[in-house]
């Protein structure tokens, strides 16, 4: 099975608001996270990311927590607009020394922006 | 720059047919990969390739032939697909060898229909 998932398939929040968007994942030995963004017709678009010795990331208007205790990532999103609306996966990468290695991705969110 | 392009954007074929995916980047990342996205699913790995070199493939069917001719192209080469081999096909670049793993860059993708 994956081991990477998510909690809802569609998640709808009024614009203006902050929206979370959370993940989970069994493999205890993943090391590296990803949130990637992807509207329709496009390919995923980075978001931000975080490394296994961290528990907290914060970008532009977006913020991601990881918590390794309860294998549970989650994104924030603050003050949501419009342009949010898109399908958000998040995804996991083990580190296994070999210098690149493939991205195992969760089922992904449908964020829904009401106006 | 962080673009990864693809081309064709589109691409119709017969289950009998030849064809290629190509994708190029321009950010002198050295590992490259193909992944698979069905409709309303995530991306799946299909071939990572690191230093021009293949290092990993999920077990694909040889139907579908990965190449890198250097370090900034990538080709899939498809050959006697079947219609289940529909699917939106992308390609991604990073740096290997950092400490954990490199950002991942997706390109746009190829949208596949096999008749």
């Amino acid at each position: 099975g994956e081991s990477v998932g998510l909690h809802l398939p569609t998640l709808s929040v009024q614009e203006g608001d902050n929206s979370i968007i959370n993940c989970a994942y069994s493999n205890s030995a993943s090391d590296y996270f990803i949130w990637y963004k992807q509207e329709s017709g496009k390919g995923p678009q980075f978001i931000i990311d975080i490394r296994s010795n961290m528990d907290k990331r914060q970008g532009q208007r977006v913020t991601v927590l990881l918590n390794k205790t309860v294998k549970h990532l989650s994104l924030q999103i603050a003050a949501t607009q419009p342009g949010d609306s898109a399908v958000y996966f998040c995804a996991e990468n083990i580190d296994s020394g070999g210098g690149a290695d493939g991205l195992t991705f969760g089922k992904g969110t449908h964020l829904i922006i009401q106006p | 720059d962080t673009e990864v392009t693809q081309t064709p954007k589109h691409l119709v074929m017969g289950m009998t047919n030849k064809k290629s995916l190509k994708c190029e980047q321009h950010m002198g990342h050295r590992a490259m990969y193909w992944y698979k996205q069905k409709a309303k699913k995530p991306p799946e790995l299909m071939f990572v390739y690191s230093y021009e070199k293949l290092s990993i493939n999920e077990s694909v069917p040889s139907r579908f032939s990965p190449e890198c001719p250097n370090s900034s192209l990538l080709n899939l080469h498809l050959h006697a697909l079947q219609p289940e081999d529909s699917a939106l096909y992308l390609c991604a670049s990073s740096h290997p060898g950092l400490a954990g793993a490199g950002t991942q860059y997706f390109g746009p993708g190829t949208r596949l229909l096999v008749l």
